[in-house]
């Protein structure tokens, strides 16, 4: 099946500073997500992005389908953007077999 | 209103109990998905709805139950569970059969079972 792989898997940041999460894929897929877990558990969309680049406030998505990865970029962190990040992806057809596969997670610390 | 709503947020529950997990989601969605995630792990998927039937069992014990009374309701009963089976357990739904359809989660019900 579909192998989805996050680096890193743990990062730490000082409040302001930038960063790049990234999310590699093994097959082509027709859904790619990525979500925030905060600590209460709530996972949050952050962005539906098969392909393409989108924006978000201080956040912004990458997906380059071709070459089977994603890119998701925080600026100026802040503290309230500590938690887990996932990538998600879905390879299946219409109908019945449809599945995200998720990867491991990014885990984020911003530091005051 | 992007929004899925699961009660209770927490249970906790004796393993002779019998209780039941809820899901509503009123975006028109018509699958409709519950996961069981444990601590620093992602999410996996246990049951999948399609139009109020179930399409997808990831072989999930039966002391789990799913039922989708209608399109915006899911629920998961449970009974006999182990204190393995405590974890947070979600709710998602997604619009219609076509792939590639974003999903959207609720909040979870943080379950231990005693």
């Amino acid at each position: 099946g579909i192998q989805v792989e996050q680096s890193p898997p743990d990062l730490i940041l000082q409040e302001g500073a930038n960063s790049t999460l990234r999310c590699n894929f093994s097959d082509s897929v027709n859904n790619l997500q990525w979500f925030h877990q905060n600590p209460w558990g709530q996972l949050i969309n952050l962005f539906y992005i098969p392909s393409g680049t989108k924006q978000n406030g201080r956040l912004s998505a990458t997906t380059v389908a071709t070459e089977r990865y994603s890119l998701l970029y925080i600026s100026s962190s802040q503290t309230t953007d500590s938690g887990v990040y996932f990538c998600a992806v879905e390879r299946g057809n219409a109908g019945n077999n449809r599945k995200l596969i998720w990867g491991l997670g990014t885990s984020l610390a911003v530091n005051p | 209103d992007t929004e899925v709503t699961q009660t209770p947020k927490h249970l906790v529950m004796g393993m002779t109990n019998k209780k039941s997990l809820k899901c509503e989601q009123h975006m028109g969605h018509r699958a409709m998905y519950w996961y069981k995630q444990k601590a620093k792990k992602p999410p996996e998927l246990m049951f999948v709805y399609s139009y109020e039937k179930l399409s997808i069992n990831e072989s999930v014990p039966s002391r789990f139950s799913p039922e989708c009374p209608n399109s915006s309701l899911l629920n998961l009963h449970l009974h006999a569970l182990q204190p393995e089976d405590s974890a947070l357990y979600l709710c998602a739904s997604s619009q219609g059969r076509a792939p590639g359809r974003e999903a959207f989660f609720g909040q979870g019900t943080r379950l231990t079972v005693v």
